[in-house]
């Protein structure tokens, strides 16, 4: 099972918004709505931000929201803070009943 | 509110084996999965494979089938990860999650709460 595809980096200024792409297959991505989102800053171990495609935990802030077309899952961060700059994950489950994780996409906010 | 304690560090010899250990609190264990999760040195994350504990049943990723094995003991709410025949290259901060099923069903793709990482390093 190959990792699932995201940009290696995204950065965006303050305010801003930005989009974190992660591309998988039809065995995957495209096979069920099991998309989840996590965020990991440096030496922390990765924190829920969404799932199942669309759905934010309680806690997480409104600015967070996932998305999906396809094989493609996205998550988007508006109004981008400082509090922001992390590395982000994508996981998705598999017809092979495995779960899959995206390479990760570091957020700078410049 | 459930919560994930995982062993200390470990330090091992190549060809050798490690056992870590991930003890649930504060919420009904087997009625959940739980997965481990592994991050090489500035790497990503990398599902290894879960279990279901009301059931035994596992699921291993391709990668670590024949060297991981992952158990669990619902009266101590413990889920353990065995991974044999170590490599330098299994030097990595492995994770436990929690995965909500319900029965042998997904309910929700959550992978929550994580444990808090336990580092293994292979070396001789």
């Amino acid at each position: 099972q190959s990792a699932l595809t995201q940009p290696a980096s995204v950065s965006g200024s303050p305010g801003q918004s930005i989009t974190i792409s992660c591309t998988g297959t039809s065995s995957d991505v495209g096979a069920y709505n099991y998309v989840s989102w996590y965020q990991q800053h440096p030496g922390k171990a990765p924190k829920l931000m969404i799932y199942d495609v669309t759905n934010r935990p309680s806690g997480v802030s409104n600015r967070f929201s996932g998305s999906k077309s396809g094989n493609t899952a996205s998550l988007t961060i508006s109004g981008l803070q400082a509090e922001d700059e992390a590395d982000y994950y994508c996981n998705s489950y598999t017809n092979s009943n495995t779960w899959v994780f995206g390479g990760g996409t570091k957020v700078t906010v410049l | 509110q459930v919560q994930l304690v995982q062993s200390g560090a470990e330090v091992k010899k190549p060809g050798s084996s490690v056992k870590v250990s991930c003890k649930a609190s504060g919420d009904t264990f087997s009625s959940y999965a739980v997965s481990w999760v592994r991050q090489a040195p500035g790497q990503g994350l990398e599902w290894m494979g879960g279990i279901i504990p009301m059931f035994g049943a596992t699921h291993y990723a391709q990668k670590y089938q024949g060297r991981v094995t992952i158990t669990a003991d619902e009266s101590t709410s413990t889920a353990n990860m065995e991974l044999s025949s170590l490599r330098s290259d299994d030097t990595a901060v492995y994770y436990c999650a929690r995965v909500d099923y319900r029965g042998t069903n997904i309910n929700t793709g959550k992978f929550d709460p994580w444990g808090q990482g336990t580092l293994v390093t292979v070396s001789s």
